[in-house]
């Protein structure tokens, strides 16, 4: 059972653009959610994160909102840029963040010049 | 963040061998620390827990014989590959969860992942 279900599978998006990548979860005692980001034979880096006690977390050009309701949240990257092409992987965890991550299976984003 | 190493960035040995990969934790002391799996185009998958000065747990499906866990110290768990198969051939990635400075949840930071592969 996938607990945690991220789409779309890849994205393409002209330099400038907005991407958004989706992810739900099903297991409510989830109180941290990542994103990260990896490039390929990387390791995977933590590009930003959000509690359910908030609705919504800006860093920089990226964004996470979080609906707690509907079990999902969504990572918004403004003006994309060809560094931004990468795999981002979207997470859940227990005990804020101290409990195991569990995965979505990645979005492999693609940023045209 | 916290800063995480891993030795060797990537190994190639023959079928039957061991291998052995260190994760350190750089400025941070972890007591607990996790071991992933990542085969190509694919997602990451936990294989085991490493808690410092007790036994790993292991998921569904790990074998605990042979992926062999050691979380020796704070700052250091190794995982070692024993008699190594081609299908054990991924990318294997650790990482450990750290408060960060004000922040109100612990951080889980990656190493930058060994390379495997089984001959």
């Amino acid at each position: 059972q996938q607990q945690v279900k991220q789409s779309p599978q890849s994205l393409i998006v002209q330099k400038g653009g907005i991407s958004i990548i989706n992810c739900a979860y099903e297991n409510t005692a989830f109180d941290y959610f990542p994103w990260y980001q990896q490039f390929p034979g990387k390791g995977p880096a933590l590009l930003i994160a959000i509690r359910p006690d908030v609705s919504e977390k800006k860093e920089g050009r990226f964004t996470i909102s979080f609906n707690k309701s509907a079990k999902q949240f969504s990572l918004h990257i403004m003006d994309s840029q060809p560094g931004d092409s990468a795999t981002y992987f979207c997470a859940a965890s227990k005990q804020g963040g101290s409990e195991k991550l569990v995965f979505g299976k990645g979005t492999k984003l693609t940023v045209n010049p | 963040g916290a800063v995480v190493s891993q030795h060797p960035s990537w190994v190639i040995c023959k079928s039957g061998t061991s291998v052995k990969i260190e994760c350190r934790s750089l400025d941070f002391q972890a007591t607990t620390m996790f071991w992933y799996r990542q085969f190509p185009k694919q997602s990451l998958m936990l294989m085991a827990t490493s808690n410092e000065g007790s036994k790993a747990t292991y998921e569904q499906g790990v074998e605990k014989d042979k992926f062999l866990i050691n979380h020796a110290s704070l700052t250091l768990s190794t995982l070692t590959v024993t008699s190594a198969h081609p299908e054990d051939s991924s990318f294997y990635i650790c990482t450990f969860a750290g408060g960060t400075s004000g922040g109100s949840y612990n951080e889980q930071f990656f190493g930058p992942g060994t390379r495997l592969t089984v001959l």
